[in-house]
């Protein structure tokens, strides 16, 4: 089966910190997703990577960046953390194929709060 | 912009009976659809999906049905079992019309399901 691992399972961060979100894959996956999810509001797509270096930014890309250096990792990248990015962070992987979309397997999720 | 809801935010159904989630959609470019289950503190997993030129798909107790002509999309699940118990989400691929969607999904707010023993 896919695994997806996001480092940390909860994280608790000050204002003003910059943070990092690591995920791996293990399935050789292209597609690499970030996405926030917030109640009532679902999952929500922050930044998304079809290729190593390669970045598109989602619906929410404000207050975030991400980094893919190699292919089995897609970090996201909080540069001055504030309250309103507390929220649950989920990583998703998928394949590319011709034939379009593929299911996108998820990590476990990372729960951030900023203080 | 386009958009992925549901109907019923809840659902509440005692152990054995056939439960019902429905979904609405509102691009008609869309040709994939989803289903994920997510239980409290896991991420979502992977429970069906179906292409648009499919009106139904049948999985183990799960069943997909999809219906272009209203853009309506359910999850039917058999005998349901307190084990069901979790937040459902369906999602459709987000690519602009004639762009690449590069396996984006738009996910709705997602159905709370209850199933009482």
């Amino acid at each position: 089966d896919v695994k997806v691992t996001q480092s940390s399972r909860y994280l608790v961060k000050r204002t003003g910190e910059k943070v990092f979100l690591e995920c791996v894959q293990d399935m050789d996956h292209e597609n690499m997703f970030w996405y926030r999810q917030d109640p009532g509001l679902g999952l929500r797509l922050i930044y998304f990577s079809y290729d190593v270096k390669m970045k598109e930014k989602g619906d929410i890309p404000e207050g975030y960046s991400v980094s893919r250096e190699k292919k089995e990792r897609f970090s996201l990248i909080l540069e001055s953390a504030s309250t309103n990015q507390t929220s649950m962070y989920l990583c998703a992987s998928s394949l590319l194929r011709g034939t379009g979309v593929e299911k996108l397997f998820f990590g476990s999720g990372t729960q951030l709060s900023v203080l | 912009g386009e958009s992925v809801g549901l109907h019923l935010p809840t659902l509440s159904v005692q152990e054995g009976d056939n439960s019902i989630i429905n979904c609405a959609y509102s691009n008609s470019a869309s040709d994939y659809f989803i289903w994920y289950k997510q239980e409290s503190g896991k991420g979502p997993q992977f429970i069906i999906d179906i292409r648009s030129n499919m009106d139904k798909r049948q999985g183990q107790r799960v069943t997909v049905l999809l219906n272009k002509t209203v853009k309506h999309l359910s999850l039917q699940i058999a005998a349901t079992q307190p084990g069901d118990s979790a937040v459902y989400f369906c999602a459709e691929n987000s690519a602009p019309h004639g762009g690449t969607s590069y396996g984006k999904l738009t996910f709705g707010q997602g159905t709370i399901l209850t199933v009482h023993p």
